[in-house]
């Protein structure tokens, strides 16, 4: 069993400050995390992903995310917010391989202040 | 590479009509897909596990006779919604998992409206 919690449904932040969006997992097996954001009417871009190896992972636009077993977290940051990264972010689980279905968490609404 | 799209974007149906929704991998075979649904400010649910070849596994809640699921090639997935209601309205989101098997990858997704 899994499951994804996203604390905060909104975020707001300044443009060109600091972007960090909360993710803890909850998996009976070692997870596969991801990251995917979402514009309006549109499906879902994979921000980056974390399999096995290094912890800290680099995705698109900016972004990177860092795996804490321990804590059982996956946050998403951003050194600098701008106007273009307000969206919908989703969290997201699978057990290991892409055969599993995915679980994603309820999602995040960035909104970037000017 | 690894690109999946759906058809149609968008769909507006009346009730007790059927629609049909398709499903590609474009540039890869797919022994597996999924089907999500996305009500409006909330998240996905996986509603079926769609394995060519065979049966698609329906998640629990999910009613097998109104969402027809045929997974007849490796790179086509349709949902068909059976005298769909407006409580149909919804987003519905594929993916499909690369041979790879690292990943799913996700359609655009399909808005249907129920009038």
């Amino acid at each position: 069993a899994q499951s994804v919690t996203q604390l905060g449904s909104h975020v707001s932040v300044s443009e060109g400050a600091l972007v960090l969006l909360r993710c803890n997992y909850s998996s009976s097996v070692p997870p596969y995390l991801f990251w995917y954001v979402q514009y309006p009417n549109q499906g879902l871009q994979l921000l980056l992903k974390y399999t096995t190896g290094a912890t800290l992972v680099k995705g698109i636009n900016g972004f990177e995310a860092e795996f804490k077993k321990s804590e059982t977290s996956f946050h998403l940051t951003k050194p600098s917010a701008h106007m273009s990264d307000a969206a919908e972010y989703f969290c997201a689980v699978s057990a290991s391989g892409g055969y599993q279905k995915v679980t994603f968490g309820t999602g995040t609404k960035l909104q970037v202040i000017p | 590479g690894a690109v999946v799209s759906q058809h149609p974007s968008w769909v507006i149906c009346k009730s007790g009509t059927s629609v049909k929704i398709e499903c590609r991998s474009l540039d890869f075979q797919a022994t597996t897909m999924f089907w999500y649904r996305q009500f409006p400010k909330q998240s996905l649910m996986l509603m079926a596990t769609s394995n060519e070849g065979s049966k698609a596994t329906y998640e629990q809640g999910v009613e097998k006779d109104k969402f027809l699921i045929n997974h007849a090639s490796l790179t086509l997935s349709t949902l068909t919604v059976t005298s769909a209601h407006p409580e149909d309205s919804s987003f519905y989101i594929c993916s499909a998992t690369h041979p790879r098997g690292q990943e799913q990858y996700f359609g655009p997704g399909t808005r249907l409206t129920v009038t």
